[in-house]
C-alpha cells in the first residue's frame, strides 16, 4: 500500500463512450501525476497538477480531461478515445511538483482497453 | 535532446548479484532515480542519486556519476522476488521527471 489508490483497476471501453478514472491520496502532498504506460515504452508523463493547479500538460488530446477538485483526488476524464489508448494509466503523488528528493508514490493503476 | 537508456531485458541466478545500468543524456541534471516494478502493481521508490559516488541500501546499491552520464542498479544475494522491471528515472533542468522503458530482471532458481 503506497497511500494512492485508483478506481476502477480494470476498465473495458468502446470508443464512443464516457468514463472517468479516479485516483486519491491519503498522503498529504500536493502535487499529483497522471503518467500513461504502455509496453516496452517509457512512462509517458501526461498531466501535473500543484496545489489543485494545472502545471504541466504534455501535449494530451482533448479526449483526455483531467480534474484536480482538491489536493488529494485526481480525475481523467474520457471520451471518444482510441485503440491506441489502450495502455495502464498510472497516478501518482509528491510532497510537491519537483525540487530535491521529491519522490512519486504511485497507484496500482487502471488498465484500460478501448475496444 | 533528452535521452534515458537501460537494457531491455536481463536474466540472473537466484543468490548472485547483478547491475542493471542507466545511461543518459540530458541538458540539466537534479538527481537520479530507481524504481521498481512488480507486474500489475505500482513502481516502488528504491533510490535517490544526486551526487557522484554509492548509495547503498540493504541488498540494493545504486551508484552514479555525473560526468559519465550514467548509474547504475546493484542488487546482490538475489531473490526470486526480485524478478521486477527496474526504472531509471532523472529529474532534468526543470525537475521534469524524464523515464527510461524499464529493464525487466528475470531470476531463475
Amino acid at each position: 500500500e503506497t497511500g494512492v489508490t485508483q478506481t476502477p483497476r480494470h476498465l473495458v471501453m468502446g470508443m464512443t463512450n464516457k468514463k472517468s478514472l479516479k485516483c486519491e491520496q491519503h498522503l498529504g502532498h500536493n502535487a499529483m501525476y497522471w503518467y500513461k504506460q504502455s509496453a516496452k515504452k517509457p512512462l509517458e508523463l501526461m498531466f501535473v497538477y500543484n496545489f489543485k493547479e494545472q502545471t504541466e500538460n504534455n501535449s494530451v488530446p482533448s479526449r483526455f480531461s483531467p480534474e484536480c477538485p482538491n489536493s488529494s483526488h485526481l480525475f481523467l476524464h474520457l471520451h471518444t478515445l482510441q485503440p491506441e489508448d489502450s495502455a495502464l494509466y498510472l497516478c501518482a503523488s509528491s510532497p510537491d511538483e519537483g525540487t530535491g528528493s521529491n519522490e512519486q508514490y504511485f497507484g496500482p493503476g487502471t488498465r484500460l482497453t478501448v475496444t | 535532446g533528452q535521452n534515458i537508456d537501460q537494457p531491455t531485458e536481463m536474466t540472473a541466478t537466484e543468490g548472485a548479484i547483478v547491475q542493471i545500468n542507466c545511461t543518459y543524456q540530458t541538458s540539466g541534471f537534479n538527481g537520479l532515480f530507481w524504481y521498481q516494478q512488480h507486474a500489475g502493481e505500482a513502481p516502488t521508490f528504491l533510490s535517490y542519486n544526486v551526487l557522484d559516488g554509492l548509495e547503498e541500501k540493504g541488498r540494493f546499491s545504486s551508484f552514479l556519476s555525473r560526468s559519465k552520464g550514467y548509474s547504475y542498479l546493484l542488487l546482490k544475494e538475489l531473490q526470486m522476488k526480485d524478478s521486477a522491471s527496474y526504472l531509471c528515472a532523472l529529474f532534468d533542468s526543470n525537475y521534469q521527471l524524464i523515464w527510461g522503458a524499464g529493464t525487466k530482471l528475470i531470476i531463475k532458481p
